[in-house]
């Protein structure tokens, strides 16, 4: 079974171009996050979604920045006209659905690396 | 809201010795709570998880941690160390399985000397 799959693993925009970032959940799990982890700190949560659903986005900026898990196909984040504040990991990750065990339960992806030049 | 806190964010031990990362987290309700490893340049992997069963819990690698509702604690620890043990550790609580967000920690880096 594989695990969350990420791609690609490293990105790099100009100032004002946009970034999609893919992310491809573990076989049988129907619950997507995306967290953001700027460099020498922990992860922040930035959005929560299932298949065609936004749940939560408390933690994404208001600007910018968009995400969706279509019912067919990757979760992909976008974030238009990057600004150098954007470079950071930002990691997937993915977990079974409710009622299942271990539904509280995530598991991450090996995460892209954005750098914004 | 909840919050997570770890005590030093450098530990460094000698190979063999134990190791003990500290997180103390707070929630106005039962919480879950997990450590996490990164290894540089990759994701995270899953060490353990506390879900209201046994205050003790194991994990992977000889990891445990306990939790204790007293202290609002839940440190890790391991009773020998090993040179592969050295990588970014990570505390994390979740108090609403429906929103289901986690809150980290900002991470203890741990370094084993030969």
């Amino acid at each position: 079974n594989a695990g969350v799959m990420q791609n690609p693993r490293h990105l790099v925009r100009r100032r004002g171009q946009e970034a999609r970032l893919r992310c491809s959940p573990m076989k049988g799990h129907s619950h997507v996050y995306w967290y953001r982890q700027l460099p020498e700190e922990g992860l922040k949560f930035m959005v929560y979604l299932q298949k065609e659903n936004i749940i939560d986005e408390s933690g994404m900026p208001k600007e910018r920045f968009s995400a969706e898990f279509p019912k067919e196909g990757p979760s992909i984040l976008r974030i238009q006209q990057v600004v150098r504040g954007d470079s950071a990991a930002y990691f997937c990750a993915s977990s079974p659905p409710t009622g299942q065990g271990l539904s509280e339960t995530q598991y991450f992806g090996p995460g892209t690396r954005l750098l914004v030049l | 809201a909840q919050s997570v806190t770890q005590l030093g964010s450098h530990v460094s031990v000698s190979e063999g010795a134990l190791v003990l990362l500290r997180c103390n987290y707070s929630s106005s309700v039962p919480p879950y709570l997990f450590w996490y490893v990164q290894y540089p340049n990759q994701g995270l992997q899953l060490l353990l998880k506390y879900t209201s069963a046994a205050t003790l819990v194991k994990g992977i690698n000889d990891f445990e941690a306990e939790f204790k509702k007293s202290e609002t604690s839940f440190h890790l620890t391991k009773p020998s160390a090993h040179m592969s043990d050295a990588a970014e550790y990570f505390c994390a609580v979740c108090v609403d399985t429906g929103r289901r967000a986690l809150t980290f920690g900002s991470g203890t880096r741990l370094q084993v000397q030969p």
